[in-house]
Protein backbone atom coordinates (compact mmCIF):
# COMPACT_ATOMS: atom_id res chain seq x y z
CA UNK A 1 0.00 0.00 0.00
CA UNK A 2 1.17 3.48 -0.01
CA UNK A 3 2.72 5.27 2.46
CA UNK A 4 1.17 8.23 3.92
CA UNK A 5 2.82 11.17 5.87
CA UNK A 6 6.11 8.93 7.16
CA UNK A 7 5.87 11.44 10.17
CA UNK A 8 2.77 11.25 11.65
CA UNK A 9 2.15 11.39 15.00
CA UNK A 10 1.35 7.80 15.52
CA UNK A 11 -0.88 6.37 18.58
CA UNK A 12 -0.34 2.57 19.55
CA UNK A 13 -3.03 0.79 21.61
CA UNK A 14 -3.94 -2.70 22.61
CA UNK A 15 -6.67 -4.75 20.74
CA UNK A 16 -10.23 -4.28 22.77
CA UNK A 17 -8.96 -0.82 24.15
CA UNK A 18 -10.35 2.57 23.67
CA UNK A 19 -8.05 5.05 21.14
CA UNK A 20 -8.43 8.63 21.50
CA UNK A 21 -7.20 10.92 19.19
CA UNK A 22 -6.74 14.22 19.52
CA UNK A 23 -6.95 17.47 16.93
CA UNK A 24 -6.63 20.63 16.86
CA UNK A 25 -8.10 23.47 14.41
CA UNK A 26 -7.09 27.11 13.83
CA UNK A 27 -10.36 29.08 12.30
CA UNK A 28 -12.37 30.11 15.04
CA UNK A 29 -15.43 30.75 12.39
CA UNK A 30 -15.45 26.89 11.66
CA UNK A 31 -18.95 25.76 12.42
CA UNK A 32 -18.43 21.89 10.60
CA UNK A 33 -15.97 19.20 11.60
CA UNK A 34 -15.36 16.01 10.36
CA UNK A 35 -13.38 12.79 10.73
CA UNK A 36 -11.94 10.73 7.82
CA UNK A 37 -10.03 7.62 8.17
CA UNK A 38 -7.29 6.61 5.37
CA UNK A 39 -6.48 3.14 5.07
CA UNK A 40 -2.95 2.21 3.54
CA UNK A 41 -3.71 2.72 -0.54
CA UNK A 42 -7.11 3.94 -0.55
CA UNK A 43 -8.77 7.75 -0.44
CA UNK A 44 -10.12 8.83 2.67
CA UNK A 45 -13.52 7.20 4.70
CA UNK A 46 -16.18 9.61 6.30
CA UNK A 47 -16.54 8.30 9.85
CA UNK A 48 -18.34 10.63 11.71
CA UNK A 49 -19.72 14.61 11.65
CA UNK A 50 -20.44 17.23 14.12
CA UNK A 51 -21.87 20.99 13.23
CA UNK A 52 -20.02 23.01 16.07
CA UNK A 53 -24.11 23.86 17.96
CA UNK A 54 -23.30 20.18 19.38
CA UNK A 55 -20.41 19.14 21.85
CA UNK A 56 -20.90 15.65 21.30
CA UNK A 57 -22.03 12.98 18.66
CA UNK A 58 -21.46 9.17 18.93
CA UNK A 59 -21.58 6.68 16.37
CA UNK A 60 -21.10 2.86 16.20
CA UNK A 61 -18.41 2.37 18.45
CA UNK A 62 -17.03 6.30 17.39
CA UNK A 63 -17.51 9.33 19.71
CA UNK A 64 -16.41 12.95 18.57
CA UNK A 65 -16.39 15.36 20.94
CA UNK A 66 -15.70 19.08 20.25
CA UNK A 67 -14.37 22.02 22.48
CA UNK A 68 -15.10 25.54 20.64
CA UNK A 69 -13.29 27.39 23.38
CA UNK A 70 -9.90 25.84 22.48
CA UNK A 71 -10.62 24.89 19.48
CA UNK A 72 -9.90 21.48 20.37
CA UNK A 73 -11.91 18.05 18.28
CA UNK A 74 -11.19 14.48 19.24
CA UNK A 75 -12.34 11.21 18.04
CA UNK A 76 -12.76 8.12 20.51
CA UNK A 77 -12.95 4.50 18.92
CA UNK A 78 -14.33 1.88 21.38
CA UNK A 79 -12.98 -1.55 21.87
CA UNK A 80 -10.34 -0.96 18.90
CA UNK A 81 -9.71 -3.66 16.35
CA UNK A 82 -6.91 -4.21 14.10
CA UNK A 83 -9.27 -2.68 11.10
CA UNK A 84 -9.24 0.28 12.80
CA UNK A 85 -5.48 0.57 11.90
CA UNK A 86 -5.12 4.06 9.79
CA UNK A 87 -4.66 7.37 9.46
CA UNK A 88 -6.90 9.60 10.77
CA UNK A 89 -7.69 12.91 9.89
CA UNK A 90 -9.99 15.41 10.70
CA UNK A 91 -11.08 18.49 8.58
CA UNK A 92 -12.79 21.52 9.66
CA UNK A 93 -14.89 24.00 7.18
CA UNK A 94 -16.97 27.03 7.58
CA UNK A 95 -19.88 28.83 5.05
CA UNK A 96 -18.01 32.19 5.36
CA UNK A 97 -14.71 30.67 4.93
CA UNK A 98 -14.76 29.65 1.67
CA UNK A 99 -17.07 26.37 1.88
CA UNK A 100 -13.65 24.09 2.13
CA UNK A 101 -12.07 21.87 4.13
CA UNK A 102 -9.47 22.58 5.90
CA UNK A 103 -7.27 19.30 6.87
CA UNK A 104 -5.50 18.30 9.67
CA UNK A 105 -1.87 16.50 9.33
CA UNK A 106 -3.59 13.40 10.81
CA UNK A 107 -2.50 10.91 13.23
CA UNK A 108 -1.19 7.07 12.33
CA UNK A 109 -3.55 4.33 14.81
CA UNK A 110 -1.45 1.49 15.35
CA UNK A 111 -3.31 -1.75 16.90
CA UNK A 112 -1.57 -3.80 18.63
CA UNK A 113 -2.39 -7.40 19.13
CA UNK B 1 -15.69 0.99 -2.19
CA UNK B 2 -16.94 4.94 -2.32
CA UNK B 3 -18.55 5.01 -5.62
CA UNK B 4 -16.14 7.68 -6.90
CA UNK B 5 -13.64 6.36 -9.60
CA UNK B 6 -10.41 7.83 -10.93
CA UNK B 7 -7.91 7.05 -13.61
CA UNK B 8 -5.39 5.81 -14.00
CA UNK B 9 -4.11 4.57 -10.55
CA UNK B 10 -0.11 4.97 -11.25
CA UNK B 11 1.11 7.36 -13.89
CA UNK B 12 4.48 7.96 -13.86
CA UNK B 13 6.42 10.29 -15.99
CA UNK B 14 9.15 12.88 -16.66
CA UNK B 15 9.61 16.84 -16.07
CA UNK B 16 8.12 19.44 -18.30
CA UNK B 17 5.40 16.65 -19.29
CA UNK B 18 2.07 17.07 -18.83
CA UNK B 19 -0.81 15.00 -17.59
CA UNK B 20 -4.46 14.33 -17.06
CA UNK B 21 -6.45 12.41 -14.39
CA UNK B 22 -10.10 11.68 -14.52
CA UNK B 23 -12.90 11.05 -12.00
CA UNK B 24 -15.89 9.92 -12.17
CA UNK B 25 -18.61 10.86 -9.39
CA UNK B 26 -20.58 8.71 -7.42
CA UNK B 27 -23.92 8.74 -9.67
CA UNK B 28 -26.12 11.31 -8.64
CA UNK B 29 -23.47 13.89 -6.98
CA UNK B 30 -23.49 16.94 -8.86
CA UNK B 31 -19.73 18.28 -7.51
CA UNK B 32 -16.41 17.34 -7.31
CA UNK B 33 -12.98 18.24 -5.80
CA UNK B 34 -9.79 17.53 -6.51
CA UNK B 35 -7.06 17.24 -3.68
CA UNK B 36 -3.77 16.72 -3.15
CA UNK B 37 -1.75 14.58 -0.80
CA UNK B 38 2.19 14.63 -0.39
CA UNK B 39 4.04 13.36 2.17
CA UNK B 40 5.25 17.09 3.25
CA UNK B 41 1.94 18.80 3.06
CA UNK B 42 -0.87 16.07 4.07
CA UNK B 43 -4.17 16.53 2.16
CA UNK B 44 -4.46 20.02 0.56
CA UNK B 45 -7.54 21.12 -1.24
CA UNK B 46 -7.19 21.98 -4.91
CA UNK B 47 -10.79 23.11 -6.57
CA UNK B 48 -14.45 22.20 -6.36
CA UNK B 49 -16.38 22.31 -9.24
CA UNK B 50 -20.44 21.89 -8.96
CA UNK B 51 -22.71 20.79 -12.29
CA UNK B 52 -19.77 22.10 -14.81
CA UNK B 53 -18.81 25.23 -13.23
CA UNK B 54 -15.95 25.98 -10.79
CA UNK B 55 -17.00 27.14 -7.40
CA UNK B 56 -13.97 27.03 -5.29
CA UNK B 57 -10.23 27.12 -5.24
CA UNK B 58 -7.99 26.25 -3.19
CA UNK B 59 -4.02 26.07 -3.32
CA UNK B 60 -3.85 25.05 -6.99
CA UNK B 61 -0.87 26.31 -9.23
CA UNK B 62 -1.53 27.74 -11.96
CA UNK B 63 0.25 25.15 -14.28
CA UNK B 64 -2.72 22.57 -12.87
CA UNK B 65 -6.21 22.80 -14.22
CA UNK B 66 -9.46 21.13 -14.07
CA UNK B 67 -12.81 21.39 -15.98
CA UNK B 68 -15.98 19.45 -15.06
CA UNK B 69 -18.20 18.09 -18.41
CA UNK B 70 -21.66 17.60 -18.77
CA UNK B 71 -21.47 14.29 -18.32
CA UNK B 72 -20.60 15.37 -14.14
CA UNK B 73 -16.90 13.47 -15.03
CA UNK B 74 -13.91 15.67 -14.00
CA UNK B 75 -10.27 15.79 -15.41
CA UNK B 76 -7.29 17.64 -13.80
CA UNK B 77 -4.54 18.29 -15.64
CA UNK B 78 -0.94 18.81 -14.76
CA UNK B 79 1.43 20.86 -17.17
CA UNK B 80 5.07 21.31 -17.16
CA UNK B 81 5.70 19.06 -14.03
CA UNK B 82 7.93 19.43 -11.80
CA UNK B 83 9.68 16.72 -9.65
CA UNK B 84 8.16 18.64 -6.57
CA UNK B 85 4.67 17.54 -8.07
CA UNK B 86 5.10 13.66 -7.45
CA UNK B 87 1.79 13.30 -5.05
CA UNK B 88 -1.23 10.94 -4.53
CA UNK B 89 -4.08 12.80 -6.18
CA UNK B 90 -7.50 12.38 -5.17
CA UNK B 91 -11.14 13.15 -6.36
CA UNK B 92 -14.20 13.36 -4.62
CA UNK B 93 -17.67 14.04 -5.28
CA UNK B 94 -20.64 15.33 -2.75
CA UNK B 95 -24.77 15.50 -3.54
CA UNK B 96 -24.58 19.12 -3.64
CA UNK B 97 -21.48 20.81 -2.70
CA UNK B 98 -22.67 22.28 0.28
CA UNK B 99 -19.73 22.85 2.82
CA UNK B 100 -21.78 20.63 5.26
CA UNK B 101 -21.90 17.89 2.36
CA UNK B 102 -20.13 14.59 3.10
CA UNK B 103 -17.40 14.20 0.60
CA UNK B 104 -16.72 10.78 -0.72
CA UNK B 105 -13.37 10.47 -2.43
CA UNK B 106 -11.90 7.78 -4.88
CA UNK B 107 -8.84 5.23 -4.37
CA UNK B 108 -6.70 8.20 -5.82
CA UNK B 109 -4.04 8.83 -8.78
CA UNK B 110 -0.39 8.25 -7.54
CA UNK B 111 1.72 10.20 -10.02
CA UNK B 112 5.54 10.13 -9.84
CA UNK B 113 7.66 12.90 -11.38
CA UNK B 114 10.75 11.85 -13.05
Amino acid sequence: GESVGLHLPTLSVQEGDNSIINCAYSNSASDYFIWYKQESGKGPQFIIDIRSNMDKRQGQRVTVLLNKTVKHLSLQIAATQPGDSAVYFCADSSYNYGQNFVFGPGTRLSVLP
Amino acid sequence: DSGVTQTPKHLITATGQRVTLRCSPRSGDLSVYWYQQSLDQGLQFLIQYYNGEERAKGNILERFSAQQFPDLHSELNLSSLELGDSALYFCASSVDGAYTDTQYFGPGTRLTVL
